[in-house]
């Protein structure tokens, strides 16, 4: 079976440092990837997918992610992080066989100190 | 483009109650999805339909949980009777084939006293 695990529930930064979530993904093949951000009171927003190709992928809000399969792993970074990207963020995967279906990582909680 | 409209945004129902909650996917989509989200176990599938079939409910879920999709622009989750341990955030999100990109709406918190 597939699962996603993020090993850090919370992470403070200072705002201006950079940002690293990590994500490790158990799947007999390759998997889709991608990384989900919920902001206060709301759903969650695609931030970045990973499919086939280049391991390092860009998403909004100058977010990148990179995929490593030796590692089985998919971390989301940003170099500068701003107040207004505390939220929490979703590591999750899909498989080729079960159509669009998500299986996601318990998330990690971003704070982002002033 | 409307996005995904989940109704009610909150509702609170006393313990032993139906309640039911609606969805309405992106037009044109073809998978509709129904999770449920707590703290403790985040997001769980509850049901997931391509055009309008039902193709997985969670095998947890299936005796007082029941998602319906009574035509392809709208779904209903019904919980009966309800339990406390129900109180979650219950998100609808849809997606179109082949682009695995799920569009989420933006919850129904129910509360269950």
């Amino acid at each position: 079976a597939q699962s996603v695990t993020q090993p850090d529930a919370r992470v403070t930064v200072s705002e201006g440092a950079s940002l690293q979530l990590r994500c490790k993904y158990s799947y007999s093949a390759t998997p889709y990837l991608f990384w989900y951000v919920q902001y206060p009171r709301q759903g969650l927003q695609l931030l970045l997918k990973y499919y086939s190709g280049d391991p390092v992928v860009q998403g909004v809000n100058s977010f990148e992610a990179e995929f490593s399969k030796s590692n089985s792993s998919f971390h989301l970074q940003k170099a500068s992080v701003h107040w207004s990207d505390s939220a929490v963020y979703f590591c999750a995967l899909s498989m080729i066989s079960a159509g669009n279906k998500l299986t996601f990582g318990i998330g990690t909680r971003v704070l982002v100190r002033p | 483009d409307a996005g995904v409209t989940q109704t009610p945004r909150h509702e609170v129902a006393e313990k032993g109650q139906t309640i039911i909650l609606k969805c309405e996917p992106v037009s044109g989509h073809n998978d509709l999805f129904w999770y449920r989200q707590t703290k403790i176990q985040g997001l769980e599938l509850l049901s997931y339909f391509r055009s309008k079939s039902l193709m997985e409910d969670g095998g947890a879920f299936k005796d007082r949980f029941k998602a319906e999709m009574l035509n392809s622009s709208f779904s209903t989750l019904k919980i009966q009777p309800t339990e406390p341990k129900d109180s979650a955030v219950y998100l609808c999100a849809s997606s179109s084939i082949p682009s695995g990109q799920l569009y989420f709406g933006e919850g129904s918190k129910l509360t269950v006293l």
